[in-house]
């Protein structure tokens, strides 16, 4: 149980274009859904907190005009990250939990590369 | 403020335990966990401990918790070359939506 799935794994776009990523709770219903940024051979940085239906709760120093998060279902969040550029090139991983206080399983992660 | 640190790299011998270090700045946290990203992955829960719990064993993995030292560790009995990733710890906070603030990483290389 507890599975959480990414799509797509992998994107290499343009610069100035938008990419979406979805993270989708498999086998169990995702009340908080959580969006965080790996750079290579460091930590996992929080980027938002978003719940089902309610607008998302963003980090401090995250754009949310540039990372829009829609968490429409309780089996689905997208990460849309707009005009990217460059500097937006990292690893995208997204974790679930069903309920405030329930442990966070995460996705694969996407790999985003933008040229 | 919040803190997690943690070493950042660890070899040890197929077969040999691996003890993996952790300290942690806040102490308010409510879980204390231990997750294990292989290259390329997203991220595995090992295991977690709560934070008024000195101790828990699950199989290979040992954890401790020395709330007196803000200190958190693993231990991997019988390291398999398997076992070689990277391990993050990790705390979390009630009050809000479980945020998690993770430490660096240490990257467990296992030789023959």
């Amino acid at each position: 149980g507890a599975v959480v799935s990414q799509h797509p794994s992998w994107v290499i776009c343009k610069s100035g274009t938008s990419v979406k990523i979805e993270c989708r709770s498999l086998d169990f219903q995702a009340t908080t859904m959580f969006w965080y940024r790996q750079f290579p051979k460091q930590s996992l940085m929080l980027m938002a907190t978003s719940n089902e239906g309610s607008k998302a709760t963003y980090e401090q120093g995250v754009e949310k005009d540039k990372f829009l998060i829609n968490h429409a279902s309780l089996t689905l969040s997208t990460l849309t990250v707009t005009s990217a550029h460059p500097e937006d090139s990292s690893f995208y991983i997204c974790s679930a939990s069903s309920g405030a206080s329930d442990t966070q399983y995460f996705g694969p992660g996407t790999r985003l590369t933008v040229l | 403020g919040e803190d997690v640190e943690q070493s950042l790299f660890l070899s040890v011998r197929e077969g040999d335990s691996s003890v993996i270090n952790c300290t942690y700045t806040d102490s308010s946290s409510t879980y204390l966990y231990w997750y294990k990203q292989e290259p390329g992955a997203g991220l595995q829960l090992l295991t977690y401990i709560f934070s008024n719990m000195d101790m828990k064993q699950d199989q290979r993995l040992t954890v401790l918790l020395n709330k007196k030292d803000k200190h958190l560790s693993l231990r991997i009995a019988d390291t398999q070359t398997g076992d070689s990733a990277i391990y993050f710890c990790a705390e979390s906070f009630t009050g809000g939506y479980n945020k998690l603030i993770f430490g660096a990483g240490t990257r467990l290389a296992v030789h023959p």
